[in-house]
């Protein structure tokens, strides 16, 4: 399709279980966002790519969180050791580099996490 | 990241102009103003953007105050479709690379008939 893909939708699994969630950006996008959003707030920065490399990672919350992005295309969030605070939609966006006229990142509809 | 104050809610009725008001007193001479929406259950996107000049597109008009410490996004026409959360965002620009957006929480948007 012509948009950001995530999958899974929507994914549950108990405290302390591992989680991966993957994003396909939109083809020919070389910057790659992971943005997670509690019920009621905005979505919160969590790391973001340009190409392979993370070029910002400040908003990961702590080290359990981990996100690769091996060839430049498709990215994957993994959670280790999940806990229930860890419950939320996790967004993937992606855009052109330094794409300053348009400045347009595209979202996809993200994965809906839920730790029991 | 400089930060924008938005109300928490507005109103409207459907087939009338709506005026959507953001404060951003620490505005940078580099920060792009940035307006996305959230339609229930979907993820943000992107309405309109402007650095000093208003700005029309097919979705909304984008004004910016002259000392560019605060923006108003207008809505021409509310359709119930326009009833979403709306984020300003400032975003600073650097040449040759991205740059993360930091949302608030937004106005929420009633449209009603």
């Amino acid at each position: 399709g012509a948009g950001v893909s995530q999958t899974p939708s929507n994914k549950v699994t108990e405290k302390g279980k591992y989680v991966e969630l993957r994003c396909d950006p939109i083809s020919g996008h070389t910057a790659l966002y992971w943005y997670r959003q509690s019920l009621g707030q905005g979505p919160e920065f969590l790391i973001y790519f340009q190409g392979t490399g993370a070029a910002d990672d400040s908003g990961l919350p702590n080290d359990r969180f981990f996100a690769v992005r091996p060839e430049g295309s498709v990215s994957t969030l993994k959670i280790q050791r999940t806990e229930r605070g860890d419950s939320a939609v996790y967004l993937c966006a992606s855009s052109l580099l330094g794409q300053v006229n348009t400045g347009e990142l595209f979202f996809g509809e993200g994965s809906r996490l839920t730790v029991l | 990241d400089a930060k924008t104050t938005q109300p928490n809610s507005m109103e409207s009725n459907e087939e009338e102009p709506v005026h959507l008001p953001c404060n951003h007193s620490t505005i940078s001479g580099t920060d792009y103003i940035h307006w996305y929406r959230q339609l229930p259950s979907q993820g943000p996107e992107y309405v309109i953007h402007g650095l000093t000049s208003n700005v029309n597109n097919r979705m909304a008009s984008l004004a910016i105050a002259e000392d560019r410490k605060s923006s108003t996004l207008i809505l021409h026409r509310a359709t119930l479709r326009d009833a979403a959360v709306y984020y300003c965002i400032l975003r600073a620009y650097r040449p040759g690379t991205a740059s993360k957006l930091t949302f608030g929480t937004g106005t929420r948007l009633q449209v009603t008939l």
